[in-house]
């Protein structure tokens, strides 16, 4: 069965702080790992990842994925408050109508 | 930015009753999606729909589940006879015509189902 299994479960740092987030996967003919940050609504997306060593960087977010080892990182440096959210990580597996299987998200809480 | 529009935010039904949830996906997006999240757990896939088709659906969706496109803009989320369990937050989401499998799917803000 096609999982997706995100570390921590809850995280709480200061302003300022680097976080790394943890995403590992077991998915049939894995095709892209998905990064989402959720707020009080909508999942917005952050990033698509499909290549493995291939950093993906939007201002003090970034992220990587390993495809060997079944695992991506997204990384936030220099935390601000508006980080606080729910972190999503969803993978499109053997599926090609673009069916995302979502971990458990991670909660990060940013305080000043 | 385009945007996925859902509504309503929040419905409130007595069980057995049937309610259709909205949503209007980005308007040059051709591949559909309903998801949905009960509270505390993870975000699950229900359906996915495509060329007015169900391409995929989940073992959630059952057959008190239907979906629609109505019309060029609308895409809706049917369940006929609601039960307690059926009470979460369900997210309609729509990606680029371009194969499904490369392109991001972009999220609604949700309608909260409450069943009473």
């Amino acid at each position: 069965e096609d999982k997706v299994v995100q570390s921590p479960l809850s995280l709480v740092v200061h302003e300022g702080d680097t976080v790394t987030l943890n995403c590992s996967y077991e998915v049939t003919n894995f095709r892209s790992l998905l990064w989402y940050k959720q707020e009080k609504k909508a999942p917005t997306f952050l990033f698509m990842l499909t290549s493995s060593g291939i950093e993906k960087k939007s201002g003090r977010l970034s992220s990587i994925l390993d495809k060997k080892e079944l695992f991506s990182i997204l990384n936030i440096t220099a935390t601000q408050t508006g980080d606080s959210a729910i972190y999503l990580c969803a993978v499109r597996g053997s599926s090609n109508t673009g069916k995302l299987i979502f971990g458990q998200g991670t909660t990060l809480q940013v305080k000043p | 930015e385009p945007e996925v529009t859902q509504t309503p935010s929040h419905q409130v039904t007595q069980m057995g009753q049937e309610v259709i949830l909205r949503c209007v996906p980005i308007s040059n997006h051709l591949y559909f999606y309903w998801y949905r999240q009960i509270l505390g757990q993870k975000v699950e896939f229900l359906v996915s729909f495509y060329n007015n088709e169900i391409s995929e659906k989940s073992e959630i969706f059952d057959d008190q589940f239907s979906v629609e496109r109505p019309d060029g803009s609308n895409f809706t989320l049917k369940i006929r006879s609601t039960k307690l369990e059926d009470s979460a937050m369900y997210f309609c989401a729509s990606s680029e015509a371009r194969a499904a499998g490369n392109q991001p799917q972009h999220f609604g803000d949700g309608t909260r189902l409450s069943i009473l």
